[in-house]
Order: C-alpha cells, then structure tokens, then sequence
C-alpha cells in the first residue's frame, strides 16, 4: 500500500518556470527520498533528507520536510524540457528496511 | 563505477509458467531490494535482502520468492504466473537501508 499521496497527481509547466511538488506521509520516517522516473524506466535518486533535516540543496532542486504535518515537498527551479518525468517520493523507515512510495507526479515541461 | 544491471529486461511468459530475474548490484553494495510497479498498484516493495538473508519482505504471495548470493547478485522468482503479474520489476541496491537506494532499468514482464 501507498504511504501517502503526491500532489499534484499531473503538472504542467513551461521551460524556465518553477515546479512544486508536495508529498505526505502517514508513519513516522528515519528519511523521505526524492526519485525521477522517465517512461517506466527506472528510477534515478535525486535527493535524500533525513528526519532531523528541515531543507535541503542539489543544483536546481531544493528538498523541505516538515515531520510535524508529516510532509516534503520538492522545488525544482528553471525548469527545463529534460526535467519531463514522473516524480516519486519515498520514506525510508530503518525498522522496516523498505521504501514506500508515493502515487507520483507526472511533470510536463513545454519547451 | 557501474551501475545496477537487471536481466532480461524484457520478457513475455504465459500464465502458469514460472519466471526468474535477476539484478546485479553496484559493487560494494550489500543491500538488494526488489519492487514491483503496475499502473494501478504503483510501486510496491517486494523483498530486501542484506548479506544473503531476507530481511524483510513485502504484502505479496508466497509464489514471489528471492535470493541473494555471496557475491550480493540476486535473484528473484515469480512461480505459477498469473495476468496481474505483469508489471516492470526493478531491483535498487544500496549500503543499507539508511541509505539511497540505486535502481537498474528493470525487467519488463508481460503474461499472456
């Protein structure tokens, strides 16, 4: 079963505007992980925060997370053409040693 | 370094028969984790295995079964195939579970 839900499901942007995507969550975590996935290809990590992190920074994207409302979101800022994908977020728990993911927000960047 | 590799990466089986994959981890990388995504299901995890044992293993039924190896390549089964099994498989390997965890291409199965 899902942790929790993406939002939103479907973004549609154009090059060089910003993309927000927000994720919650339902138990508590030891880290939430940011992933890019291309046409049901596999997945490429893009970021993890641990839980006593509140934002964190790589290149375009910036990771917050608020373990008190038990959400993350995830900014990605100049958006470009490339960044099209479907975008997953996971929580990490070590006593369960397995990710569980997030429906996905499928981004659409028109050139 | 390179990356996780998964093999086949496609593959298409009739109901009934049986089916292994198999992931070969980025070098170092102890830890193997498989997951299952469907259109409607989403990404689902299967089973994790660290230095050859199972560690923990996922809402699925017993037909769905893994291995690992000493050399941390691994294995997963799909045995008596039904429609809804087909989906894309992807294995991640990583350090720990603490850690990120890295993902091969995956196998695409199609039952018929």
């Amino acid at each position: 079963s899902q942790q929790g839900e993406e939002d939103p499901q479907a973004l549609s942007i154009q090059e060089g505007e910003n993309a927000t995507m927000n994720c919650s969550y339902k138990t508590s975590i030891n880290n939430l992980q940011w992933y890019r996935q291309n046409s049901g290809r596999g997945l490429v990590h893009l970021i993890l925060i641990r839980s006593n992190e509140r934002e964190k920074h790589s290149g375009r994207l910036r990771v917050t997370l608020d373990t008190s409302k038990k959400s993350s979101s995830l900014l990605i800022t100049a958006s470009r053409a490339a960044d099209t994908a479907s975008y997953f977020c996971a929580t990490g728990d070590t006593g369960r040693r397995a990710l569980t993911f997030g429906s996905g927000t499928r981004l659409q960047v028109q050139p | 370094k390179a990356g996780v590799t998964q093999t086949p990466r496609y593959l298409i089986k009739t109901r009934g028969q049986q089916v292994t994959l198999s992931c070969s981890p980025i070098s170092g990388h102890r830890s193997v984790s498989w997951y299952q995504q469907t259109p409607g299901q989403g990404l689902q995890f299967l089973f994790e295995y660290f230095s050859e044992t199972q560690r923990n293993k996922g809402n699925f039924p017993g037909r769905f079964s893994g291995r690992q190896f000493s050399n941390s390549r691994s294995e997963m089964n799909v045995s008596t195939l039904e429609l809804g099994d087909s989906a894309l498989y992807l294995c991640a390997s990583s350090y720990g579970s603490d850690y990120e965890q890295y993902f091969g291409p995956g196998t695409r199965l199609t039952v018929t």
